[in-house]
C-alpha cells in the first residue's frame, strides 16, 4: 500500500528558531499533499494544500509567511515553521493523495510530527 | 460546502459490547465518506471508505459502516468491542475531486472497559 513518512517524529526547539518537517511519499508520486495541524483532543485542521511545482494554497487564518511550504518534487513536501513560538506547539500531520485514479480521493497519512516550542 | 458532524465526543463500552459511532454529513454533491482511527501520538489509519458502490461497507478490524442517504448518515459499528479498539475515531467527507482535502469531524474517543 501507499506509505507516507514524516521526519522528524518529534522535535523540541527554542522560541524564535525555525523548524523544518519533511513529508515523503515512499512508494508513489504525489502531486498533491496536505498539511494538517491537530491540537490535543481535537480534530485535524487543514492548514494548506501543497502542489508540486507551484505555490501552496493556504486555508483562511493560516499565516503563509510563518508556515512555509515547499513541494519541490513528486515525493517530498516540507513545512517550515519560522520563528516558532510556544503557541505553535502542536501535532502536525501530512497526507498525500493515493497513487491511482481509483483511490477515490483517499488520502494516506504520515505518522505525524510532535513539535514542542520552549 | 461539505461538513461532518460526529455525535458524541466520547463513547464508552464494555469489552464484547456493540460499538456504535455516529456520523452525519452534509454535502451538495454525492459524497465520498471515510472513517479513520488514530492511536495516541500516531497518524491516521483508514478503517473503511464509501465510494458510491455498496452502501454497507466492511473495513478492517471487524468494523463496518452503512451509508444512508435518506438520513445523511454513515455510522460506524462493530459487533463486539475489544480493548485494542480504544482510540480516537474520525469521520471524513470528500467530494471525490482530485486535489481536494478531506473534511473531518471533531472525532469520537472510544473507551473500552473490561
Amino acid at each position: 500500500g501507499a506509505v507516507v513518512s514524516q521526519h522528524p517524529s518529534r522535535v523540541i526547539c527554542k522560541s524564535g528558531t525555525s523548524v523544518k518537517i519533511e513529508c515523503r511519499s515512499l512508494d508513489f508520486q504525489a502531486t498533491t499533499m496536505f498539511w494538517y495541524r491537530q491540537f490535543p483532543k481535537q480534530s485535524l485542521m487543514l492548514m494548506a494544500t501543497s502542489n508540486e511545482g507551484s505555490k501552496a494554497t493556504y486555508e483562511q487564518g493560516v499565516e503563509k509567511d510563518k508556515f512555509l511550504i515547499n513541494h519541490a518534487s513528486l515525493t517530498l513536501s516540507t513545512l517550515t515553521v519560522t520563528s516558532a513560538h510556544p503557541e505553535d506547539s502542536s501535532f502536525y500531520i501530512c497526507s498525500a493523495h493515493g497513487p491511482t485514479e481509483s483511490s477515490y480521493n483517499e488520502q494516506f497519512f504520515g505518522p505525524g510530527t510532535r513539535l514542542t516550542v520552549l | 460546502a461539505q461538513s461532518v458532524t460526529q455525535l458524541g465526543s466520547h463513547v464508552s463500552v464494555s469489552e464484547g459490547a456493540l460499538v456504535l459511532l455516529r456520523c452525519n454529513y452534509s454535502s451538495s454533491v454525492p459524497p465520498y465518506l471515510f472513517w479513520y482511527v488514530q492511536y495516541p501520538n500516531q497518524g491516521l489509519q483508514l478503517l473503511l471508505k464509501y465510494t458510491s458502490a455498496a452502501t454497507l461497507v466492511k473495513g478492517i478490524n471487524g468494523f463496518e459502516a452503512e451509508f444512508k442517504k435518506s438520513e445523511t448518515s454513515f455510522h460506524l459499528t462493530k459487533p463486539s468491542a475489544h480493548m485494542s479498539d480504544a482510540a480516537e475515531y474520525f469521520c471524513a467527507v470528500s467530494d471525490g475531486q482530485a486535489g481536494t482535502a478531506l473534511i473531518f469531524g471533531k472525532g469520537t474517543t472510544l473507551s473500552v472497559s473490561s
